[in-house]
């Protein structure tokens, strides 16, 4: 089955800089890629996603980026703020599939 | 659009004893899935319905664990008996059942066993 890692497991950055969190998967069948943020003690919410069919995406002050050759793929928050703050999640999974593996999260901090 | 409602949103019970949870997705929503979070690591598939049949429980423990959607809507999960390392939280979540379609999550029952 597939696996996902992900890295850093926890991340500090000064307000207004840039944070980028890399996920590595396992299965080349996988094409599809969202990333979920959870605040303490909430659901987890989708904040972006990429196919396979593209490279990159970005909306706002995200953005993610896809090597499929390399299996990999990142996201990045530009001009971080204090409510970017949270634990972030990768998923893999494959188009008619619908199950997601997850890794293992990232707890991003934004100093002020 | 309601989101996904779950319930209870706590539950504390001592091990041996019998627990469940319910599920109520999004409206329309014919893919239905309960992930198991354990506190500090991502969330785990448990089980996976499409309407109301199991599409995965690969890796739902079926010694102590059931889950089911009769009518292909509301789902139950139960835990039965709970042991210690069942302490979690469970979410459930709804997808509309298209291939690569975005899955939308509840709240989730923050479980303690004590």
């Amino acid at each position: 089955g597939e696996n996902v890692e992900q890295h850093p497991s926890t991340l500090s950055v000064q307000e207004g800089d840039s944070a980028v969190i890399k996920c590595t998967y396992s299965d080349s069948a996988s094409n599809y890629f969202p990333w979920y943020k959870q605040e303490l003690g909430k659901r987890p919410q989708l904040i972006i996603d990429i196919r396979s069919n593209v490279g990159e995406k970005k909306d706002q002050r995200i953005a993610v980026t896809l090597n499929k050759t390399a299996k990999h793929f990142s996201l990045h928050i530009t001009e971080t703020q204090p409510e970017d703050s949270a634990v972030y999640f990768c998923a893999a999974t494959t188009f008619g599939n619908e199950k997601l593996t997850f890794g293992t999260g990232t707890r991003l901090t934004i100093i002020p | 659009e309601a989101g996904v409602a779950q319930s209870p949103r706590y539950k504390i019970i001592e091990k041996r004893q019998s627990v469940a949870f319910w599920c109520n997705p999004i409206s329309g929503h014919a893919t239905l899935y309960w992930y198991q979070q354990i506190l500090g690591q991502g969330p785990k598939l448990l089980i996976q319905f499409q309407n109301n049949g199991v599409v995965d429980d690969s890796q739902l423990p079926k010694d102590r664990f059931s889950a089911e959607r009769l009518k292909g809507v509301d789902s139950t999960l139960k835990i039965q008996p709970a042991k210690l390392e069942d302490s979690a939280v469970y979410l459930c979540a709804s997808s509309p059942g298209l291939a690569g379609s975005d899955q939308y999550f509840g709240p989730g029952t923050r479980l303690t066993v004590t």
